[in-house]
């Protein structure tokens, strides 16, 4: 069965950066994309960006360009996402997200991780 | 970007009852729209993709329907475990967008 774990939570003060990991399971790694979506507190759901296995080469939202960096170790079949100078508005729960049947919308995620910001 | 508006941003009702909840994009996006349910610490879940494609396991209460511009997804009887918060996400173009979603609450 197709499993997506999560690394655990983070506290971070504000200027530093974060690397969340996802580990996948129970399906052929580099045939899926992987995406991260966002969620802060008591608001909706934010993509942030996507993964592409195969070829190694991403995607991302313009308001995280130069800010975050997805990157994917084959060998382990994890996604990593690192996130650069954070701020309080960065809090929120991180969710890996896999790609649906060659199409951009999400079949299995990550249970997320809680990222706080605090000085 | 394609904007995407849901409506309601919450609704009470009550077991049993049929509920539709709209979705609508900022331009076409032919039937690229899928629907996800979250419950309050959970991860989200699909639901339909396609517009109207339900997911496997998913029960079939639930439906979705609509292209272009305008979606809804349809709980055709309300049960205890639907009360959750419901979104809309078209997947067409990046940046991928999501609606502001639809709270479902007992009434």
């Amino acid at each position: 069965q197709v499993q997506l774990v999560q690394s655990g939570a983070e506290v971070k003060q504000p200027g530093a950066s974060v690397k969340v990991s996802c580990k996948a399971s129970g399906y052929t790694f580099y045939a899926y994309y992987m995406h991260w979506v966002r969620q802060a507190p008591g608001q909706g759901l934010e993509w942030m960006g996507v993964f592409k296995p195969t070829s190694g080469s991403t995607d991302y939202a313009q308001k995280f360009q130069g800010r975050v960096t997805m990157t994917g170790d084959v060998s382990t079949t994890t996604v990593y996402l690192e996130v650069y100078g954070l701020q309080s508005d960065d809090t929120a729960v991180y969710y890996c997200a896999r790609n649906g049947a060659g199409h951009n919308y999400f079949d299995f995620w990550g249970r997320g991780t809680q990222v706080t910001v605090s000085s | 970007d394609v904007q995407m508006t849901q409506s309601p941003p919450a609704l009470s009702a009550s077991v049993g009852d049929r509920v539709t909840i709209t979705c609508r994009a900022s331009q076409t996006i032919s039937a690229w729209l899928a629907w996800y349910q979250q419950k309050p610490g959970e991860a989200p879940k699909l639901l339909i993709y396609r517009a109207s494609s339900l997911e496997s396991g998913v029960p079939s209460r639930f439906s979705g329907s609509g292209s272009g511009t305008d979606f809804s997804l349809t709980i055709s009887s309300l049960q205890p475990d639907d009360f959750a918060t419901y979104y809309c996400q078209q997947y067409v173009s990046f940046p991928l967008t999501f609606g502001g979603g639809t709270k479902v609450e007992i009434k």
